[in-house]
């Protein structure tokens, strides 16, 4: 069955690191995929995606990557902030609208 | 525009009662989402339309769970009769293929569901 992963553990960084999350996927071929942020209490909020025939995409602070022969994708924010805390979801799709999303990954920055 | 409204933003309810959410999507989005959220099963797909028709429903846990969208501005979740184990956040989310087929989609604040 299509399964999707992301690391389950926190991941704590210093304020100013690179934090890297990743997003693992096995039995699909996705056509692109999204990554969103969540914050307690809130709905899921977009932030970037990525097609399958693309490796890198960028917007200011924060770059996703698309392998799709290790079928993973990586999010990067770079000279991270406490305001980046939040729990960062990746989700997959073919071109019908309907997205698979992974367990999401909570990030914490220390100041 | 004021993006997804859901109602009611909580709900706690016994069991054997129904329990009925509420959606009002993205003006000119045509594609409707309900999602339920746990710590256990994370952001799980309920159900989705495609103006106004459901597409899929395969991941609606059970006969207990419908869900209607009579026109293209309002769509219900409804649970009867509900259960303990139905306690969990539901989002209603909305979106539109767009120009460049993009799907991005739009969620709301969410329901959250307690039933004791």
């Amino acid at each position: 069955s299509q399964k999707i992963e992301q690391n389950s553990e926190a991941l704590n960084i210093q304020e100013g690191k690179t934090a890297t999350l990743t997003c693992n996927y096995t039995n699909y071929s996705p056509a692109y995929l999204q990554w969103y942020r969540q914050d307690p209490g809130r709905g899921p909020v977009f932030l970037l995606l990525i097609r399958e025939n693309e490796k890198e995409k960028r917007k200011e602070r924060l770059k996703v990557t698309f392998d799709t022969t290790l079928k993973q994708s990586l999010f990067h924010i770079t000279a991270s902030q406490p305001a980046d805390s939040a729990t960062y979801l990746c989700a997959f799709s073919s071109n019908t609208g309907k997205l698979i999303f992974g367990q999401g990954t909570t990030l914490q920055v220390k100041p | 525009d004021a993006g997804v409204i859901q109602s009611p933003r909580h709900e706690v309810t016994e069991m054997g009662q129904e329990v009925t959410l509420r959606c009002k999507p993205i003006s000119g989005h045509d594609y409707l989402f309900w999602y339920r959220q746990t710590m256990m099963r994370g952001l799980e797909l309920l159900i989705y339309f495609n103006n106004n028709v459901p597409i899929d429903d395969s991941g609606m846990p059970e006969d207990r769970f419908s869900a209607k969208m009579p026109n293209a501005s309002f769509s219900t979740l409804k649970i009867q009769p509900s259960e303990p184990r139905d306690s969990a956040v539901y989002f209603c989310a909305s979106s539109s293929r767009g120009l460049a087929g993009r799907y991005e989609q739009y969620f709301g604040p969410g329901t959250r569901l307690t039933v004791t």
